[in-house]
């Protein structure tokens, strides 16, 4: 069935890279998604990437996915204390997107 | 352009009674699909809608309705309320050439006690 399985915590120093990684079953995903969530808010469309592609760059976010191994991972550089939230990996199936439980990112100053 | 919006923000309910949310996609975004949120089962897809029609459904009980009208405004409903449906309920819209974009409002926090 469709899964998606992120590490629940990350924790990182500001000026560090941090790099969440997300592993996913569902090998007909046309595309593949990172969302972010502050508290009390709603979910904000970072990037995706299709799964045609092994990377894709936009400014400090780095995507990189592994087709074979069903792995995609966020890197995003220079994190800031603003990048503390929670980080979900999503991928497409059947036109609805199936989320992983998130990544709590903290950034410590 | 205005985000997506959801009224209300929060609302508390009691076991039994039924509720209806509302959602405003992004001016010119035409498909509408609503997702529950809890702590214990995360993020959960509810349904779809395009076009006024249900697209796609989740696996939530009869329970759960929606629909969609044809400023592609949406609207979803729980009747017989239970405490499990205590969640963020959080709508997302996407643009006609771009389906695969989804784009979240702020969300409804419904509170059922």
């Amino acid at each position: 069935g469709e899964d998606v399985e992120q590490s629940l915590f990350l924790s990182v120093r500001e000026g560090d890279s941090s790099v969440i990684n997300c592993t996913y079953t569902d090998s007909s995903s046309t595309y593949l998604y990172w969302y972010k969530q502050e508290p009390g808010a709603g979910l904000q469309l970072l990037t995706y990437i299709f799964s045609n592609m092994d990377m894709k760059q936009d400014q400090r976010l780095t995507v990189l996915l592994n087709k074979k191994d069903k792995h995609l991972s966020l890197r995003i550089a220079d994190t800031q204390t603003g990048d503390s939230a929670i980080y979900f990996c999503a991928e497409s199936s059947g036109g609805k997107l199936i989320f992983g439980q998130g990544t709590e990112l903290s950034v410590k100053p | 352009k205005a985000g997506v919006t959801q009224t209300p923000r929060y609302l508390i309910k009691t076991r039994g009674q039924q509720v209806t949310l509302s959602c405003s996609p992004i001016s010119g975004h035409r498909s509408v699909s609503w997702y529950q949120q809890t702590p214990g089962q995360g993020l959960q897809f509810l349904f779809e809608y395009f076009s006024e029609t249900q697209r796609n459904k989740g696996n939530f009980p009869g329970r759960f309705s929606g629909r969609q009208f044809s400023n592609s405004r949406s609207e979803m409903n729980v009747s017989t309320l239970e405490l499990g449906d205590s969640a963020l309920y959080l709508c997302a819209s996407s643009p006609r050439d771009r389906v695969y974009e989804q784009y979240f409002g702020p969300g409804t926090r419904l509170t059922v006690t």
